[in-house]
């Protein structure tokens, strides 16, 4: 069975710091797909960044990297120079997309991040 | 700009009440989600579909809820009879095999 895990309940981070979020996930299927999310206190879900289990290269885009450990099953969302618009409740989540092919998307518990000035 | 879109985007209702939450997925994605975010549950995934057939709704109370696709452009979810437990921010979301999966504004429901 599929399973996310945010171990972090809550961060805090300098502005301009980086940071790393954590996230490890258990599936049995070869072929996945791990995703990051934003959500501020507006509400909205905010795509950030997307890694298949078969990509040679961690994902990037802009200031967020996903750090994927394969072996380890972790992919660690990486901020670099975290500003107070990164202040939000971020998720992690995992979808197979193997053999059984199901598609089914699950989320960690999140973990909150506050940026200080 | 393609985007998923929800509606009602806030709903108040009385205990007993039937509700209806829209949603419509983004042109050509043939795979849509449904999601439940509470405090205390955090996101709960309800039901979803690919190509319009139902693959899993193991996460929905079958009793009251219900989940359609009556064509490719709309998705609904159903509670029949509302329960003030379902107060909730419910998801939409949309995407293709692979790739991204893209998230509607959600729909925040009240129930009293």
């Amino acid at each position: 069975a599929q399973k996310i895990t945010q171990t972090q309940p809550g961060m805090f981070v300098q502005e301009k710091e980086a940071v790393t979020l954590d996230c490890t996930y258990d599936t049995s299927d070869p072929s996945y797909g791990l995703f990051w999310y934003k959500q501020p206190s507006s509400g909205e879900m905010i795509f950030l960044i997307y890694q298949g289990s078969y990509d040679q290269q961690n994902a990037t885009e802009g200031r967020y990297s996903l750090n994927f450990q394969k072996a380890r099953k972790s992919a660690n969302l990486v901020i670099s120079a975290s500003q107070l618009g990164d202040s939000a409740m971020y998720f992690c989540a995992m979808r197979d997309d193997g053999s059984s092919n199901t598609g089914k998307l699950i989320f960690g518990q999140g973990t909150t991040l506050q940026v200080k000035p | 700009d393609a985007r998923v879109t929800q509606t009602p985007r806030h709903k108040v209702t009385e205990m007993g009440q039937e509700v209806t939450m829209r949603c419509q997925p983004i042109l050509g994605h043939n795979t849509v989600f449904w999601y439940r975010q509470t405090m205390m549950q955090g996101l709960e995934l309800l039901a979803y579909f690919r190509n319009r057939a139902p693959l899993d709704d193991s996460g929905m109370p079958k009793d009251r809820f219900s989940a359609e696709m009556p064509d490719a452009t709309l998705a609904t979810l159903k509670i029949q009879p509302s329960e003030p437990r379902d107060s909730a921010v419910y998801f939409c979301a949309s995407g293709l095999y692979f790739g991204t999966v893209w998230f509607g504004p959600g729909t925040r429901l009240t129930v009293t």
